[in-house]
């Protein structure tokens, strides 16, 4: 089983400019979450789509969006990039069994610089 | 509000010594506690989760809902036990997602030889 993966793995951007990240989840997953990590602020939650709704929202301004695909397939946008966009982007995917039990499954993150 | 709180940064420990990696929480419901693991170049991936009250590669935690804790306790740690761990919080609904994790800031786990 084919684990989540994200693209592309680094990304290089210059202020301003504006970026997109794609997340494809675990096959049968249609939970997708994205965080932010950064070594000031550790791991902020960004957002979380369900079924191409977007189900919960951290505390981010309007220039980080993201939407989910019907085959749960996910992109995070972030426009007018500044200096302290630059992180490790992460995306997971998950499930709920039946009996409540849970489990994300994170991909490897896409390293985003803005200089 | 929810909260996860990590108290140690760094935590170094001799290989066959005892570790136990503090994680305390804030949470107005009745969350989901899980303690996620890092090795160095490896994606974030869970160690264990309190629902499933089992252990993985020796490492127990248990939820104390009185002292709002979810400790990760170790009887006699490995080399290859160094990463970087988190604790996770969950506020689901328990409905069909898994919500918003809330994570501490970690703690850096040394194994010593």
């Amino acid at each position: 089983k084919a684990g989540v993966t994200q693209t592309p793995r680094y990304l290089i951007k210059t202020r301003g400019q504006q970026v997109t990240l794609s997340c494809s989840p675990i096959s049968g997953h249609r939970s997708v979450s994205w965080y932010q990590q950064t070594p000031g602020q550790g791991l902020q939650f960004l957002f979380e789509y369900f079924s191409e709704t977007q189900r919960n929202k951290g505390n981010f301004p309007g220039r980080f969006s993201g939407r989910q695909f019907s085959n749960s397939r996910s992109e995070m946008n972030v426009s007018t990039l500044e200096l302290g966009d630059s992180a490790l982007y992460l995306c997971a995917s998950s499930w709920r069994g039946r009996r409540g039990g849970t489990e994300a499954f994170f991909g490897q993150g896409t390293r985003l610089t803005v200089v | 509000a929810q909260r996860v709180t990590q108290p140690e940064k760094l935590l170094s420990v001799f290989k066959g010594a005892p570790v136990e990696l503090k994680c305390n929480y804030s949470y107005s419901g009745s969350p989901e506690l899980f303690w996620y693991v890092q090795y160095s170049r490896q994606r974030l991936q869970l160690l264990l989760r309190h629902i499933s009250r089992e252990s993985i590669k020796g490492f127990t935690a248990d939820l104390n809902k009185g002292e709002t804790s979810f400790h990760l306790k170790k009887p006699f740690a490995q080399e290859e036990d160094s990463a970087m761990y988190y604790c996770a919080l969950s506020g689901s609904d328990r409905g069909s997602t898994l919500g918003r994790l809330y994570f501490g800031r970690g703690t850096q786990l040394t194994v010593w030889p």
